[in-house]
């Protein structure tokens, strides 16, 4: 079965370190979704592209945080400086997109915990 | 006041019950979603419903578009069903989830 793929599993940082994490959705999909999601919370959306445009962004803590997904296909979320708050679990979703209404696909997500 | 809304918020089960989550709504949707999420896991997706009544193993979900509500069901719980399950409509413009809070879940033995 398909999978939304994503790396590292987790991650340990120092606060104000730089912080990559890595999504790979499934293939076709052309709507990703990065959420962050805080422990004992729902989880909260950071930035929705289609293709390779940003949708959404307006979660998004721009002044540290930025995303890409420049071919349209694998996107990279990033976060510097990393803040103590910023731990929380991100999560990336995919679905096919457009018109039709279809399921999203959860990857098992990146947990991030900034010290 | 939330748009999505569960209950209960916490449900404590013996195994073998059949246990019954819902969830109201208060916007337009295209579609609602069952979401499943272990502690500290990822999320799986159980269901998406925009009408109608889905079956998958021992898991049932229903939506009244109406009524503004569904219900997920699970028949002859087991411990290995222990987990949060989120609720989650897709309204607006940009089809964006909107999550309920979430129903831990624990089935004992």
């Amino acid at each position: 079965e398909a999978e939304v793929a994503q790396s590292p599993r987790y991650k340990i940082t120092e606060k104000s370190q730089a912080v990559a994490f890595w999504c790979d959705p499934i293939s076709g999909h052309a709507t990703l979704y990065w959420y962050r999601q805080i422990l004992g919370q729902g989880p909260e959306l950071l930035v929705q592209f289609q293709d390779e445009s940003v949708v959404d962004d307006s979660q998004l803590p721009k002044d540290r945080f930025s995303a890409e997904r420049l071919k349209g296909v694998d996107s990279t979320l990033k976060i510097q400086p990393a803040e103590l708050g910023d731990s929380a679990m991100y999560l990336c979703a995919s679905s096919l997109g457009g018109r039709k209404v279809d399921g999203y696909t959860f990857g098992s997500g990146t947990r991030l915990t900034v010290v | 006041k939330n748009e999505v809304e569960q209950s209960p918020q916490n449900l404590t089960a013996q195994e073998g019950e059949f246990i019954t989550i819902n969830c109201s709504y208060s916007v337009g949707i295209s579609a609602l979603h069952w979401l499943q999420q272990h502690p500290g896991g990822g999320i799986v997706s159980l269901f998406m419903l925009s009408s109608g009544k889905k079956k998958h193993g021992r898991l049932i979900a229903t939506i009244n578009i109406q009524e503004k509500h569904s219900s997920l069901h699970i028949t002859a719980s087991h411990p290995r069903d222990s987990a949060v399950y989120i609720c989650a409509v897709r309204g607006g413009a940009t089809n964006k989830l909107i999550f309920g809070t979430g129903t831990l879940l624990a089935v004992q033995p």
